[in-house]
């Protein structure tokens, strides 16, 4: 059974501090990765993805990969009140495998 | 552009009756998943239709649950005899592609979802 894992949390990180998200996958034959975040009663929406290893960065947010050690990451600088959500990590083999999700709290 | 809609948004059913829930994708996006949402979990995945190949049901709960999806483009979830453990939010997802080739294009793109209520 392919796996994708994620600390439930929830994760409460103050304003303007690094949120730091990480994600386990456990098939090392997947392709594609991805953060999803989804705020409470809406659909997920596409952050980032990334597919190399190594480091992606997109304004505040810094996707990160390692295929050897089998985990992607997800920084987000400066945390904002409106980063507060659920950050879903997903990965793409012959499907895409959602985790189920890092709760992520900024504190004002 | 017009995004993934799903209909309805909400359905109260009674147990043991039929229901459908319809997603109609982005237009020329050949990958659609169902996904069902139960309160405050994550994303369970039920199938995946990519072009014409035949789907991947192999998160499908139980022999209740179906799906097709007509012409390459709008998808039905059926659950027949509903039970109580069956309601959740159903999301539908299309992404332009689904092969191995792909990378942004298996970025998916979210409908807003049904919530169904089995009374």
């Amino acid at each position: 059974q392919k796996e994708v894992e994620q600390n439930s949390g929830p994760l409460s990180v103050p304003e303007g501090a690094i949120a730091s998200l990480n994600c386990t996958y456990s098939d090392r034959g997947s392709q594609s990765f991805f953060w999803y975040r989804q705020y409470s009663g809406k659909s997920p929406e596409l952050i980032m993805f990334i597919y190399s290893n190594g480091d992606k960065e997109d304004g505040r947010f810094t996707a990160q990969l390692n295929k050897a050690s089998q985990y992607v990451s997800l920084l987000i600088r400066d945390s904002q009140p409106s980063d507060s959500a659920t950050y879903l990590c997903a990965v793409r083999d012959d499907k895409i495998i959602f985790g189920k999700g890092t709760r992520l709290h900024i504190l004002p | 552009g017009a995004g993934v809609s799903q209909s309805p948004s909400n359905k109260v059913t009674e147990k043991g009756k039929d229901v459908e829930l319809r997603c109609d994708p982005i237009s020329g996006h050949t990958a659609l998943y169902w996904y069902r949402q139960s309160l405050g979990q994550g994303l369970e995945f039920l199938i995946y239709f990519q072009g014409n190949s035949a789907p991947d049901k192999s998160g499908l709960p139980s022999d209740r649950f179906s799906a097709e999806r007509t012409g390459g483009s709008v998808s039905t979830l059926t659950i027949q005899r509903t039970q109580q453990e069956d309601s959740a939010v159903y999301l539908c997802a299309s992404s332009l592609a689904g092969g191995s080739e792909g990378r942004a294009t298996d970025t998916q793109y979210f409908g807003p979802g049904t919530r169904l209520t089995v009374l």
